[in-house]
């Protein structure tokens, strides 16, 4: 049982635009920021989101990051098939003075 | 370029011990903390372990707090995980990851390693 919340799948068809939720607590996203990370099958994971909306460099601007009290969410848009991937939310845990990550989210695209 | 290379992976049984070595290229080693995060066959990620630069910080997970120590060569560009009394439920694939700064905040990782298979079976 992770620490954040995360449905453990979604899905879209090209073109589309899809979001994931992260649920927290206020020991965690509702205090601080939220992380995101793409995972790609057999690869590892490469951060995608961080500071809640902010993209590193080279990231496409499809992709963007929001919070709002103790949730966060992961939106793409312009959904494309290299996007297939597992989606992680992680952010600092202050009760656990430690990282906390989310489930994860398979995406799928139809 | 950046680069992070794990090392020491393999199969040990269970109650034994391990050491994983992950080497840094193409950064300062010294002004980056540094973090391990584990992923069983399957599962999504875990958070184990961090330390800050100068290595006067550690945090380890609830899971491996008495039984794995993280640490850090800055003269070797190098970051470790010692692991001792190795149990099934740590079988993963252990990935190193690069902390944005100094000191060790938000889970922001910038990059990773490769990963390497930790499977602990009799």
């Amino acid at each position: 049982q992770s620490v954040l919340t995360q449905p453990p799948s979604a899905s879209g068809t090209p073109g589309q635009r899809v979001t994931i939720s992260c649920s927290g607590s206020s020991s965690n996203i509702g205090s601080n920021a939220v992380n995101w990370y793409q995972q790609l099958p057999g690869t590892a994971p490469k951060l995608l989101i961080y500071s809640n909306n902010q993209r590193p460099s080279g990231v496409p601007d499809r992709f963007s990051g929001s919070k709002s009290g103790t949730s966060a969410s992961l939106a793409i848009s312009g959904l494309q098939s290299e996007d297939e991937a597992d989606y992680y939310c992680a952010a600092w845990d202050d009760s656990l003075n430690g990282p906390v990550f989310g489930g994860g989210t398979k995406l799928t695209v139809l | 370029e950046v680069q992070l290379v794990e090392s020491g992976g393999g199969l040990v049984k269970p109650g034994g011990s391990l050491r994983l070595s992950c080497a840094a290229s193409g950064f300062t080693f010294s002004s980056y903390s540094m973090n391990w995060v584990r992923q069983a066959p399957g599962k999504g990620l875990e958070w184990v372990s961090s330390l800050n630069s100068d290595s006067t910080y550690i945090y380890n997970a609830d899971s491996v707090k008495g039984r794995f120590t993280i640490s850090r060569d800055n003269a070797k560009n190098s970051l470790y995980l010692q692991m001792n009394s190795l149990r099934a439920e740590d079988t993963a694939v252990y990935y190193c990851a690069r902390g944005f700064t100094a000191l060790v905040q938000t889970p922001r990782f910038d990059c990773w390693g490769q990963g390497t298979l930790i499977t602990v079976s009799s």
